[in-house]
């Protein structure tokens, strides 16, 4: 158990609402990542951060934002969510041999 | 760049039967190596690891060997129960922006 969960578990939003996923980490690990799971597409990337503040781009980061202030907690932000963002989101850790654990994730419904 | 290929599934076995589900990789430098496991409804879990050449990672009574010559690191298990009915991920880790590179998965379904 690497202590990280998310909230919510579960939400229901509409087209065009903000929506912001905490991720929490009790452990002081340095690198976070926000990944989404989507049927066919396997895990993708959205955005990681390599300490408080420092924070880059993945490989579909279009129409998401993130913020690190504290290194134990990491929000990932839908300006205005979708139906596309409609997902399961998954928040992760990186280990010391470059391994990654994950939250229990996060399924977002976009109506 | 660097990338990760495992066999599409879905795979499905009866159980007590042997498992091999492939992964192959392209990497530059010298990555390591994992295979995650993801049950419905779950998030994924490190099922194990292999952070050089001819290391064998091993849990839960799967194994994976990390085989430079051949580039690969297929998952292996003697003997599938139905509780081994998940989807299972290879990948690798890029020094590059301390990412993992991720297969698509394959589907494992186990039958009595």
């Amino acid at each position: 158990d690497a202590g990280i969960t998310q909230s919510p578990r579960h939400k229901v939003t509409e087209t065009g609402t903000p929506v912001t996923l905490r991720c929490h980490q009790t452990e002081n690990h340095r690198y976070m990542y926000w990944y989404r799971q989507d049927p066919g597409h396997g895990l993708r990337l959205i955005h990681y951060s390599y300490g408080v503040k420092d924070t880059d781009k993945g490989e579909v980061s279009d129409g998401y934002s993130v913020s690190r202030s504290k290194t134990e907690d990491f929000l990932l932000t839908l300006e205005s969510a979708t139906s596309s963002q409609t997902s399961v989101y998954f928040c992760a850790i990186r280990g010391g041999a470059y391994e990654q654990y994950f939250g229990p994730g996060t399924r977002l419904t976009v109506t | 760049g660097d990338s990760v290929t495992q066999m599409e599934g879905p795979v499905t076995l009866s159980e007590e039967a042997f498992l091999t589900i492939n992964c192959t990789y392209t990497a530059t430098g010298y990555p390591s190596l994992f295979w995650y496991v993801q049950y419905p409804g779950e998030g994924l879990q490190l099922l194990l690891k292999a952070t050089k050449a001819d290391d064998k990672g091993s849990n839960k009574g799967f194994e994976a060997t990390y085989r430079k010559e051949t580039t690969s690191f297929h998952l292996e298990k003697g003997s599938v129960q139905v509780s081994d009915s998940a989807v299972y991920f290879c990948a690798l880790s890029a020094d590059s922006n301390y990412q993992l590179i991720w297969g698509a998965g394959t589907k494992l379904i186990i039958k009595p």
